[in-house]
């Protein structure tokens, strides 16, 4: 099925330790974006990208880098585990930069940072 | 900069009344509005959107949304709940010259059979 697909669904991580989180779609979206939710502050945006080698921060990058190298991943890495990002990670795609389609979104990954 | 604000966290309904999640926003220029559902251990789906024309819109599932300029909100409401209805709700707003998307901070709507 088309859409957007993130690996893994569950993550447990020691302080200090590094990992990524994949995110793939088969759309051709030229828009992809990774949010964090936590318990009462919604989605908040942490990068995105607007096309293969553009990426731009969003409101809460601290600790996190992305690339796109590809129109269809968009990893987003954690350089040193931090128990405050312990958090549900979600990637969105869409067509449109206005939004026009609204988004896709993933299942979601949860992390835990001990 | 635009903001959204959904004032109540979390919405206890019984089963088959009427229901109003409020939503309400604030931006210096023209926005897309939308609301998304997010089922239980789910991402977030697309649930209506208003780009123009109708003030009123609908969504498959009973739930519609009217944009209200004057009062810059954009509220969901539908007649009639059901168990299935239980998720949380976010409303969003993206300006239509820039590309990010801007999430409320979501309604819980639990409904009571």
């Amino acid at each position: 099925n088309a859409g957007v697909t993130q690996t893994p669904k569950f993550q447990v991580l020691k302080t200090g330790q590094s990992m990524t989180l994949q995110c793939a779609q088969d759309m051709n979206h030229e828009y992809m974006s990774w949010y964090r939710q936590d318990p009462g502050m919604g989605l908040r945006l942490i990068h995105y990208s607007v096309g293969a080698g553009i990426t731009d921060q969003g409101e809460v990058p601290n600790g996190y880098n992305v690339s796109r190298s590809t129109t269809e991943d968009f990893p987003l890495r954690l350089l040193s585990a931090a128990p405050s990002q312990t958090s549900v990670y979600f990637c969105a795609s869409s067509y449109a930069k206005s939004g026009l389609y609204g988004y896709t979104f993933g299942s979601g990954t949860r992390l835990t940072v001990v | 900069a635009q903001s959204v604000t959904q004032l109540d966290s979390q919405v206890p309904v019984f089963e088959e009344a009427p229901v109003e999640l409020r939503c309400n926003y604030s931006s210096s220029v023209s926005v897309y509005l939308f609301w998304y559902v997010q089922y239980p251990n789910q991402g977030l789906q697309l649930l209506l959107k208003y780009l123009s024309g109708s003030t009123l819109v609908e969504s498959i599932n009973g739930f519609e949304a009217e944009f209200n300029k004057s009062q810059t909100s954009f509220h969901l409401r539908k007649p009639s709940v059901h168990i299935s209805d239980t998720a949380e709700y976010f409303c969003a707003v993206n300006p239509r010259a820039r590309e990010k998307l801007t999430f409320g901070t979501g309604t819980r709507l639990t409904i009571i059979p």
